[in-house]
């Protein structure tokens, strides 16, 4: 079992440009989560996806982020019109069914740098 | 929404030693208390978890502790050893998907 995967590991963008980081899930994992950890800080959810389907993007700021879990394919996490302060690890997890039931576990993260 | 306070943010204890991180949640409706290990540049991965209905659960040198009542929880390790360095999140959740994490310890175990 190859784990969460995500790509790319790093990711450098200017200002303005647009950021879209992939994460794959585990295998027969339907369920994904995207967190951000900003130096120096803990993990802030953003996101929870299921197939096709956007569960709670409580933690999504409103403007410039998206994100998908397409029915084929990896979710996308997409930042438009990057800004200095978008820097950050960004990590995705999955699990088989909701939490209490089921670990998350994480990918590697992308660590994303705006210059 | 949900509030996690971690303390101490730093810790260092001499190899062989126990060490002992507190958290605190604000929401008395959190059912689920996991824990994460984080090494430097790399993933979280869970060392351990309680549910709200056990007031402890224990894992070989790893034990977590939790009381309902004054909301906090507490990870335990004894006679730590080298590996043990890392950082540790604590991490509450009221529903079955959205964990609040926070702010992490950092722990160093001198040899």
């Amino acid at each position: 079992n190859a784990g969460v995967m995500q790509n790319p590991r790093h990711l450098v963008r200017r200002r303005g440009q647009e950021a879209r980081l992939r994460c794959s899930p585990m295998k027969g994992h339907s369920h994904v989560y995207w967190y951000r950890q900003l130096p120096e800080e803990g993990l802030k959810f953003m996101v929870y996806l299921q197939k096709e389907n956007i569960i709670d993007e409580s933690g999504m700021p409103k403007e410039r982020f998206s994100a998908e879990f397409p029915k084929e394919g990896p979710s996308i996490l997409r930042i438009q019109q990057v800004v200095r302060g978008d820097s950050a690890a960004y990590f995705c997890a999955s699990s088989q069914a909701g939490t209490i039931v089921n670990e998350q576990f994480f990918g590697p993260g992308t660590r994303l740098t705006v210059l | 929404g949900e509030n996690v306070e971690q303390h101490p943010s730093t810790l260092s204890v001499q190899e062989g030693d126990s060490a002992v991180i507190k958290c605190t949640y604000s929401d008395s409706a959190s059912n689920y208390f996991p824990w994460y290990k984080q090494e430097l540049g790399k993933r979280p991965q869970l060392i351990i978890d309680i549910r709200s209905n056990v007031g402890e659960k224990k894992d070989q040198r790893i034990a977590v502790t939790l009381n309902k009542t004054a909301k906090h929880f507490s990870l335990h390790i004894t006679e730590t050893q080298p590996e043990d360095s890392a950082v540790y999140f604590c991490a509450a959740s009221i529903n079955d998907y959205k964990l609040s994490f926070g702010a992490g310890t950092t722990v160093t175990v001198r040899a």
